[in-house]
């Protein structure tokens, strides 16, 4: 098993669109859903995409979620500077019997 | 909707153990579970163990077995996380947030408390 993969940083324009990937294994991203949470500088994290795909209510559909065998993805599209955060991935692992969360990509809109 | 409000931050030495409190209000208590996640300064976030309000059945990260345990409180729609033999790696915000199952720890879980410090240090 293994610790998903982000890249550490990620960065745009305001309006462009920015791709987030998560590397994991057969253990986790393989064979269960993957969330995505967004962490606003020093706040808890925010829930923004669920069972790989799904936007709980209040997330702007700006926000997408993607899954394909062990990796996954996040974009964000019309990237706006409140975008600007930490996001993290997670997807239970079937080996750990347990969570496992992806390693964390800042974006950063210049 | 249900929010989470948890304990004040904590200072503890090295081998104390520390109880965390996490408050829910807004949604019927047993029906869904609590899983807690701790982020050490700078790090990403680490998962610690979900436990079922309907039931108390738990799962507790490998890493920590033996050193976490995970309560609740119906009556005062409260969870615990107490974590003994306190490490100086064990300085961490810790998290509790909703699981969207009672019964199955591997679904997704949404709001979270606003987390707690935990500081270890001589």
């Amino acid at each position: 098993q293994s610790v998903p993969t982000q890249p550490p940083s990620a960065s745009g324009t305001p309006g462009q669109r920015v791709t987030i990937s998560c590397s994991g294994s057969s253990s986790n991203i393989g064979s269960n859903t993957v969330s995505w949470f967004q962490q606003l500088p020093g706040t808890a994290p925010k829930l923004l995409i669920y069972t790989n795909n799904q936007r709980p209510s209040g997330v702007p559909d700006r926000f997408s979620g993607s899954k394909s065998g062990t990796s996954a993805s996040l974009a964000i599209s019309g990237l706006q500077s409140e975008d600007e955060a930490d996001y993290h991935c997670a997807a239970w692992d079937d080996s750990l019997n347990g969570f496992v969360f992806g390693t964390g990509t800042k974006v950063t809109v210049l | 909707q249900v929010q989470l409000v948890q304990s004040g931050a904590e200072v503890k030495k090295p081998g104390a153990s520390v109880k965390v409190s996490c408050k829910a209000s807004g949604d019927t208590f047993p029906n869904y579970g609590i899983t807690w996640a701790r982020q050490a300064p700078g790090q990403g976030l680490e998962w610690v163990g979900w436990i079922s309000t309907y039931n108390g059945k738990t799962n507790y990260a490998q890493k920590l077995q033996g050193r976490v345990t995970l309560t609740t409180d119906t009556s005062a729609t409260t969870a615990y996380m107490e974590l003994r033999s306190l490490r100086y790696d064990d300085t961490a915000v810790y998290y509790c947030a909703r699981a969207f199952s009672a019964y199955d720890p591997r679904r997704y879980f949404d709001s979270w408390g606003q987390g707690t410090l935990v500081t270890v240090s001589s």
